[in-house]
């Protein structure tokens, strides 16, 4: 059974750090791997979607990477804004399941200005 | 384009009491989703539906749990009757399909408390 788990639950930091949320899946037979926001009261917005053929995927100041043999992700934000707010979650899609994605349980960051 | 709806936002009820949620997904998507989010968790799948097939149910407690995508469009999920543990939000996401690089878009959910 697939398990994703995300450390740490909460992060805070000043503004302007650069910083890195983790995540860790237990089977590495996925097809691909997504970073999601969730902001207070609403949906999720897909930030990074990394095939399991790649290493890496960039947008603007958040970089993410998959080494899928040690079933691992991390999300690298730079330079924090108070913006980045809100809580981040990592999910899995595996091989013959259709669409469905496997979450973590998420972090909760918070940049202070 | 507007995005996935969602309708309530928030519903509040007694146990035992019946409950309904509704979800128009983003135009043209033919696969629709339902998830279920406990505070502090991320999202459980509940049923998938491919138009208007479910094509993948496995987690919906069918005992009370019901949904339903009449014409491949919009979709309703009830709970009958809800339960003191049935308090999260639940989620509807869209897709246009299910190949791979596929991003499912997100409703705002509906915020079920259950007293």
């Amino acid at each position: 059974k697939q398990e994703v788990t995300q450390i740490p639950a909460a992060l805070s930091v000043p503004e302007g750090e650069n910083l890195v949320l983790n995540c860790s899946f237990t089977d590495s037979a996925i097809y691909n791997l997504q970073w999601f926001r969730q902001d207070p009261g609403k949906g999720l917005t897909s930030l990074l979607l990394i095939q399991s053929s790649q290493r890496e995927q960039t947008s603007g100041r958040l970089n993410a990477s998959l080494d899928k043999s040690s079933g691992r992700s991390t999300l690298y934000i730079a330079a924090s804004q108070p913006g980045d707010s809100a809580t981040y979650l990592c999910a899995v899609r595996r091989p013959n399941q259709g669409g469905k994605l496997i979450f973590g349980q998420g972090t909760e960051l918070s940049v202070k200005p | 384009e507007a995005g996935v709806v969602q309708s309530p936002r928030y519903k509040i009820i007694e146990k035992k009491q019946p409950v309904a949620f509704w979800c128009n997904p983003i135009s043209g998507h033919n696969t629709l989703y339902w998830y279920l989010q406990n505070l502090g968790q991320g999202p459980e799948l509940l049923i998938r539906y491919e138009n208007e097939e479910a094509v993948d149910d496995s987690q919906l407690p069918k005992d009370r749990f019901s949904a339903e995508r009449l014409k491949g469009v919009d979709s309703t999920l009830k709970i009958q009757p809800a339960e003191l543990g049935d308090s999260a939000v639940y989620l509807c996401a869209s897709s246009l399909g299910t190949s791979l690089g596929e991003t499912q878009y997100f409703g705002p959910g509906t915020r079920l408390l259950v007293l």
